[in-house]
Formats: structure tokens, C-alpha cells, sequence
């Protein structure tokens, strides 16, 4: 059965400086993606980062970067530069290639950016 | 990014009441999602339709009633809700090609928050 776990509920990190989510996940499908989000206090879901599992480099969008280590089933999510916008609940989600359309998201890690 | 709007962004319903939630996107999508949002605990899937027809739906109670009349519009009929239904609810679409090792990322709306009394 597909898993995601978020060990982090809350993370702090000082302005500008880089910080890394952590999320592991479990799965017996040999294709899936991996995809983090951003819900800031608004409630939207914010699309952040997608990593397949036959991706062989780890995916990078602007100051974010997913630190993929496929053996070790783990995605972490590095967010370099933090600024104060940054602040929110962060959600490490899994899709299986074969599950349909279930996609299953971990508990969250909220971020708090200090200035 | 306005790709998924919803509708109302707020509600505050009585347990007797009927009201409907009301998602569109503009992406060109063919498959759209409802979700529930409840404090402290993960996101949970409540309803898939892929090209307007009903593929998942994730043990639901029958007080939801989702309705997806084109691939553009979802919508999820509420009634004798209960106050544990209080969330916020968000939609999502993505673009569905099945195999070829890529999955499709879902794109989600500003959600509703639903407080029943």
C-alpha cells in the first residue's frame, strides 16, 4: 500500500538561508510521481515540484530543488534563499502510475521563515 | 494563477440546509478531483471523474452528491450535513495520460471552507 510520511510538523529556518523538508514514501509500483505543494494560510494548494520515478536527475524549479533518492525512498524538498513568503504548510504527495487517479498526501510540515 | 476558481470561498451552513459547491477550471483538463481538508489530519479524496464520468469515490456518505456535467465543471451537492463535515474543500484537475512513466500533476482551487452549525 502507498505511503507518505512527514516527520517534521514544523520546521523553522532563518531568512535567506536554505532549509530541507523531509518525506519518505513507500510503494511497490516501480512507476510513480512525487510532488510537493505549498498551502499558505489562504488554504490554496500551490504546485511546487514534480519528480517521476525514472527521472534521473532530481528536479529543480527556481529556489526549489527535490533531493530524490530512489533506494532510499525519500524526496526531500530543499528550498534554498528562504524569504518570509515562504512561511506555510508544505505536502509531500504521492501518485502511483497504476493506482488510477488516488493520490495521497502526508500530514504536512508547516515552515516558519524568522526574519 | 486562476486555472481552478471555486465557489463560494466560504459557507456557513445549517445542518437542514442543501447548498452546492461549484469548481471550474480553465486548463484544458479532463479529469477533475474533490478533496476534503479536515484539521490535523491528511488530505483526503473524496471523488474523481475522468471525461465527466465518476471513477473513484472514496467511501463517501451519501450527503455528498458530486456532479460533473462537462469537463470543465465539477460540483458537490450538500445536504443534513453534520458539523464533523466542517473543512475546507478543494478541487483539482490535471491532464490524464495514462502509462509512459509520467504522472499527471494536479492543479488545485482556493478550496472552500464549510462550517456547519
Amino acid at each position: 500500500a502507498q505511503k507518505i510520511t512527514q516527520t517534521q510538523p514544523g520546521m523553522f529556518v532563518q531568512e535567506k538561508e536554505a532549509v530541507t523538508l523531509d518525506c519518505t514514501y513507500d510503494t511497490s509500483d516501480p512507476s510513480y510521481g512525487l510532488f510537493w505543494y505549498k498551502q499558505p494560510s489562504s488554504g490554496e494548494m500551490i504546485f511546487l515540484i514534480y519528480q517521476g520515478s525514472y527521472d534521473q536527475q532530481n528536479a529543480t524549479e527556481g529556489r526549489y530543488s527535490l533531493n530524490f533518492q530512489k533506494a532510499r525512498k525519500s524526496a526531500n524538498l530543499v528550498i534554498s534563499a528562504s524569504q518570509l513568503g515562504d512561511s506555510a504548510m508544505y505536502f509531500c504527495a504521492m501518485r502511483e502510475d497504476t493506482g488510477g487517479f488516488k493520490t495521497i498526501f502526508g500530514a504536512g510540515t508547516r515552515l516558519f521563515v524568522k526574519a | 494563477e486562476t486555472g481552478v476558481t471555486q465557489t463560494p470561498r466560504h459557507l456557513v451552513m445549517g445542518m437542514t440546509n442543501k447548498k452546492s459547491l461549484k469548481c471550474e477550471q480553465h486548463l484544458g483538463h479532463n479529469a477533475m478531483y474533490w478533496y476534503k481538508q479536515s484539521a490535523k489530519k491528511p488530505l483526503e479524496l473524496m471523488f474523481v471523474y475522468n471525461f465527466k464520468e465518476q471513477t473513484e469515490n472514496n467511501s463517501v456518505p451519501s450527503r455528498f452528491s458530486p456532479e460533473c456535467p462537462n469537463s470543465s465543471h465539477l460540483f458537490l451537492h450538500l445536504h443534513t450535513l453534520q458539523p464533523e463535515d466542517s473543512a475546507l474543500y478543494l478541487c483539482a484537475s490535471s491532464q490524464d495520460f495514462r502509462g509512459g512513466g509520467r504522472v499527471e500533476t494536479q492543479y488545485f482551487g482556493p478550496g472552500t471552507r464549510l462550517l456547519v452549525l
